[in-house]
């Protein structure tokens, strides 16, 4: 596509449900990412892959996060029992390789509110 | 253990001066940053680069200074356009956060005032 897109642009859940966040990259590029942004936070890097490599999965904030990509391109983050402090917006982007010499493009992100 | 500072969380500038953002970092072995701009309810877009080798790099209006002593960069935007307010991120990465995982800053937000 012509850009990252996510789904669900907004998202409302009971604590204690589980969440499912869609990303699907720029067709071609080979490296996805999920970040997330808390309120008054910057972005924290949540889990990386690249081709059919294992994943960095080191920014996962706990074993109730988890995330898959498909095919090597659509990508989904799932949260399991979620909590208050889950909320935030959840930011996916992609990159042709790593991305080291001009970043990434960002999709617009779901915004997660845990009541 | 915040790796990537952006100390001011908002700064106001009249249209047509020099806005300058700052970012400081921790890490020495941080090699390449990269400055992001969001508007609300969008995600971040890629603004500009500056490598380790480098202490300057522009692109228009926009220019990256990099003091690798200090670890500090900055981004100056000049003009500033009214349409260039947003919150900016700073973002590095290299050494042991690997190539690909860009730290970023809290961000701060611009506002031009016209």
């Amino acid at each position: 596509g012509a850009g990252v897109s996510q789904s669900p642009s907004n998202k409302v859940t009971e604590k204690g449900k589980d969440v499912e966040l869609r990303c699907d990259p720029i067709s071609g590029h080979t490296a996805l990412y999920w970040y997330r942004q808390r309120l008054g936070q910057g972005l924290e890097f949540l889990i990386y892959f690249q081709g059919n490599s294992a994943p960095d999965k080191s920014g996962l904030p706990s074993d109730r996060f988890s995330a898959e990509r498909t095919g090597g391109s659509v990508s989904t983050l799932t949260i399991q029992r979620t909590q208050q402090e889950d909320s935030a917006v959840y930011l996916c982007a992609s990159s042709w390789r790593d991305g080291s010499t001009n970043g990434y493009t960002f999709g617009s992100g779901t915004r997660l509110t845990v009541v | 253990d915040q790796q990537v500072k952006q100390n001011s969380p908002s700064l106001s500038v009249q249209e047509g001066r020099i806005s300058i953002l700052n970012c400081d970092y921790t890490n020495s072995m941080f090699d390449y940053f990269l400055w992001y701009k969001k508007y609300p309810a969008e995600g971040p877009t890629f603004l500009i680069s500056i490598s380790s080798i480098k202490d300057k790099n522009e692109d228009g209006r926009f220019t990256v200074f990099l003091n690798k002593s200090a670890k500090h960069l900055s981004l100056h935007i000049v003009p500033s356009q009214p349409g260039d307010s947003a919150v900016y991120f700073c973002a590095a990465s290299g050494g042991t956060s690997g190539t690909y995982k860009y730290i970023f800053g809290t961000g701060t937000r611009l506002k031009v005032l016209a």
